[in-house]
């Protein structure tokens, strides 16, 4: 079974800008949540998407929003960019988001902000 | 505001030697606990999840959970240069649909040959 695929794996952007990522779970798997790691802060939780209904929310400002599609995947989208963004953006799918299902994480976005 | 917190590395021990990497949270509502390996450059991977307090064996690793005193252990025994990695705590609750997890900020792992 194909794991979590994500994509872009690199993206440069400049302040300002707006960017979108995007994710596929395993096939079957109907929750994707959202990560962003950065050296200083860690893995911080963003939101999670089960339905195409955002179930789960982090404590991150309005210009991070995202999407679920009916076929599951999931989209991420940043905008006003600030250099602050520039992390590592994973995803990461379990079958239907309960607290004790195993996550699996995609390779990450690795998001450059100039 | 939950917090995890992992004691502070990086840490060194030679071939063949226990690694003991300690976690501790704040919530005590938190009720499911998991520790990942993230290798350099990779996205993080489960090594092992645990629920009840005690211990959880899997091969080399040993999860132990102690609710009253809020912590959770990761013992790696007979440690390989292969498990030369960051090794991340996370918590959620136990409350159904929530698989929101908190992540300590991990502990770098160095196994030297």
């Amino acid at each position: 079974k194909a794991g979590v695929t994500q994509t872009p794996r690199y993206l440069i952007k400049t302040r300002g800008q707006q960017v979108t990522l995007s994710c596929s779970p395993i096939s079957g798997h109907r929750s994707v949540s959202w990560y962003q790691q950065t050296p200083g802060q860690g893995l911080q939780f963003l939101f999670e998407y089960f339905s195409e209904t955002q179930r789960n929310k982090g404590n991150f400002p309005g210009r991070f929003s995202g999407r679920q599609f009916s076929n599951s995947r999931s989209e991420m989208n940043v905008s006003t960019l600030e250099l602050g963004d520039s992390a590592l953006y994973l995803c990461a799918s379990s079958l239907e988001g309960l607290a004790r299902e195993t996550q699996y994480f995609g390779p990450g976005t690795r998001l450059l902000v100039l | 505001q939950k917090e995890v917190e992992q004691n502070s590395g990086p840490l060194s021990v030679p071939e063949g030697a226990i690694a003991s990497l300690n976690c501790t949270y704040s919530d005590r509502v938190s009720q499911s606990f998991f520790w990942y390996r993230q290798y350099s450059g990779k996205s993080p991977e489960l090594i092992m999840s645990i629920y009840s307090n005690g211990d959880k064996e899997d091969g080399r690793f040993t999860a132990q959970l102690n609710k009253a005193s809020q912590y959770v252990s990761l013992l790696i025994r007979d440690s390989q240069p292969s498990d030369s990695a960051t090794y991340l705590c996370a918590v959620t609750d136990y409350t159904g649909a929530n698989s929101k997890l908190t992540f300590g900020k991990g502990i770098t792992l160095s196994v030297r040959p």
